[in-house]
């Protein structure tokens, strides 16, 4: 059974850095492109940031190119989201999502992390 | 900057039929746009309903089905159900990596 797990959302003030994590089972992580998608409260889905198989590649939205970094860690089965100048645009629940890179959709989703920009 | 359209809102009767589109602010989508359908409950994670325009996901009832519909994508449900009462979102691929969900469509059934 496919199971991703964020952890690692919290409030942090305007202008901070926070790291999420997404521990991924059930299937053979270092083959697969991943991603991250986040809901701000009340709105709709947004897509953030597509990493390869490998982590050779990467591909981020606009509203978050040069401040956020996804990276991966294929030995530990585990993705990740550097997010620094977080704004309070940023808060949003934030999911992760194993993505079939042919096709170009998101077929597993976790359950989120909440992270909340605020003094 | 590039915009995917959906209806903010739709109602639909209980064993009803109602079709959602997802469109582009400027041109036209189609299948190589990869359009995919999520269905959204509240405080609950998105489920992948289609993919690639009109493949249904493991486990999704045939009463969900996709298509190009003129410059649209769209999402069909035939015979509503109380339980489809979620929002709906779609994602097109632009291409170079990056994808573009809609702002999603609220479905009451009543």
């Amino acid at each position: 059974e496919v199971q991703l797990l964020e952890s690692g959302g919290s409030l942090v003030q305007p202008g901070g850095s926070l790291k999420l994590s997404c521990a991924a089972s059930g299937f053979t992580f270092s083959n697969y492109a991943m991603t991250w998608v986040r809901q701000a409260p009340g709105k709709g889905l947004e897509w953030v940031a597509l990493i390869g198989d490998s982590g050779g590649s990467t591909f981020y939205a606009d509203t978050v190119k040069g401040r956020f970094t996804i990276s991966r860690d294929n030995s530990k089965n585990t993705l990740y989201l550097q997010m620094n100048s977080l704004r309070a645009e940023d808060t949003a629940i934030y999911y992760c999502a194993k993505q079939l890179w042919s096709a170009h959709f998101f077929d597993y989703w976790g359950q989120g992390a909440l992270v909340t920009v605020s003094s | 900057q590039t915009v995917v359209t959906q209806e903010p809102s739709f109602s639909v009767s209980p064993g009803g039929t109602v079709t959602l589109t997802c469109g582009l602010s400027s041109g036209s989508v189609s299948s190589s746009h990869y359009p995919s359908w999520y269905q959204q409950t509240p405080g609950q994670a998105p489920r992948t309903l289609i993919y690639r325009t009109n493949a249904r996901s493991s486990g999704v009832p045939d009463r969900f089905s996709g298509s190009i519909l003129g410059n649209k994508a769209a999402l069909t449900i035939t015979g509503a159900q109380a339980d489809d009462e979620s929002d709906y979102h779609c994602v097109l691929y632009m291409g170079s990596g990056i994808s573009v969900f809609g702002g999603g469509t609220k479905v009451t059934v009543l």
